[in-house]
Order: structure tokens, then sequence, then C-alpha cells
């Protein structure tokens, strides 16, 4: 069973300073990995998809890599601002016949001050 | 394209009462998925669909929820009688077979249990 855990649990930082959420996941048999953001009250927005065969991928001020031998994926986001604050998931699909389901890490609440 | 799409947004009901969730997917996914949330156990995976069949319903609670999906763009998820401890926040996601498996999440129904 695939278990994903996200570190730290919350984070508050000021505004302009770069920061890394980090994704750890127990199987390393992963068809992909996403990184979701959500708001209070709302749903889960995709920033980021990376297939089992990429390194990294950029959207913005976003970047996330994937280490699928060690189990780990980073989300770096550049020059935060107070409008990144929000709670950011990971989830990761495996291979196999359960290609359709999601596991899903707790997310970290990131909280940016101005 | 409207994205994934729930009703109602909020649903506040009596212990024992039937309830009923609305979900349509976006227009050629081929996936339909029900998760819960809450604040103690986080994101759970209740069901999911790949064209209309129901794949793994290991995350249903008990034999008071049930889910259908009659055709590609309708599902329900329903809870009968519901209680208290069913409060929480149902989301419904969509994905396409495609080359990604990218999930996309819809807005979330709020349900409260008095």
């Amino acid at each position: 069973k695939q278990e994903v855990t996200q570190i730290p649990a919350a984070l508050s930082v000021p505004e302009g300073e770069n920061l890394v959420l980090n994704c750890s996941f127990t199987d390393s048999a992963i068809y992909n990995l996403q990184w979701f953001r959500q708001d209070p009250g709302k749903g889960l927005t995709s920033l980021l998809l990376i297939q089992s065969s990429q390194r990294e991928q950029t959207s913005g001020r976003l970047n996330a890599s994937l280490d699928k031998s060690s189990g780990r994926s980073t989300l770096y986001i550049a020059a935060s601002q107070p409008g990144d604050s929000a709670t950011y998931l990971c989830a990761v699909k495996n291979r196999g016949s359960t290609l359709g389901r999601l596991y899903f890490g707790r997310g970290t609440q990131l909280t940016v001050w101005p | 394209d409207a994205g994934v799409i729930q009703s109602p947004r909020h649903e506040v009901t009596e212990m024992g009462q039937e309830v009923t969730l609305r979900c349509k997917p976006i227009s050629g996914h081929d996936y339909l998925f029900w998760y819960r949330q809450t604040m103690m156990r986080g994101l759970e995976l209740l069901i999911y669909f790949n064209n209309n069949v129901p794949i793994d319903d290991s995350g249903m609670p008990e034999d008071r929820f049930s889910a259908k999906m009659p055709n590609a763009s309708f599902s329900t998820l329903k809870i009968q009688p519901s209680e208290p401890r069913d409060s929480a926040v149902y989301f419904c996601a969509s994905q396409h077979r495609g080359t990604t498996y990218e999930q996309y999440f819809g807005p979330g129904t709020r349900l409260t249990v008095t």
C-alpha cells in the first residue's frame, strides 16, 4: 500500500522568501506525482504533474522535482507572496491495475505574511 | 470547459435523513472519483468508476453509503440514513485516460448532519 508523507505540516514565512515543501512516498513504482493547492473552503487545484520518467516540471514561480528511486518530491516556490498562502497537497498514482487511484499526503499549510 | 460540477454546494440535514450528492464530470473523462475530507482523516478516497463501472469501493465507510454512475456525465453519492459523523466536505474528481491521467476536482459539497 502506498503511503505519502508531507513535511512540514505547517510553514509560516515572510513575503519574498524562497521555500521548499517536501513529499515522500513508500512505493517507488509510481506512474506520476501531482501537486495540488487548496484554498480554505475550496476544492483542489492541480499545480504540476510529473510523470515517472521526468525529473522536474516548472510553472511560473513553481518548480517540482521527482526522485523516484528515493521516493521523494519537492515543490519549490520562488519569491513567495501572500497570495501563495494555502494548503499544498502531494499525491501519487501507482503503476498497475490501480492506475486510477491517487494516494494523498496530509498537506503542508503555508502562510506567507506581508 | 466548465470543470467538474457538484451540487449542492452546502447541505445541512438532520440525523436519519437521506442525503444525495451529485456530480457532473468533465466531458470526455472516463474516470470519476468520490472523496471525503475531514480535519481528522484528511482526504479519503471513497469509490471510483472507470467507464461508469465501479472499480474500487473499498473506501466506502459502510452500507449506509452508496454511489452510482448511470451514464458518463452524471454520478450520485447517497447516504441513508445520515449520521453526525458523516459531516465532511465531499469532493468529486474526474480524469481522462490520455497520457497523463491528471485528476481535476470539483468545488466540493460541505455536508453538515445535526
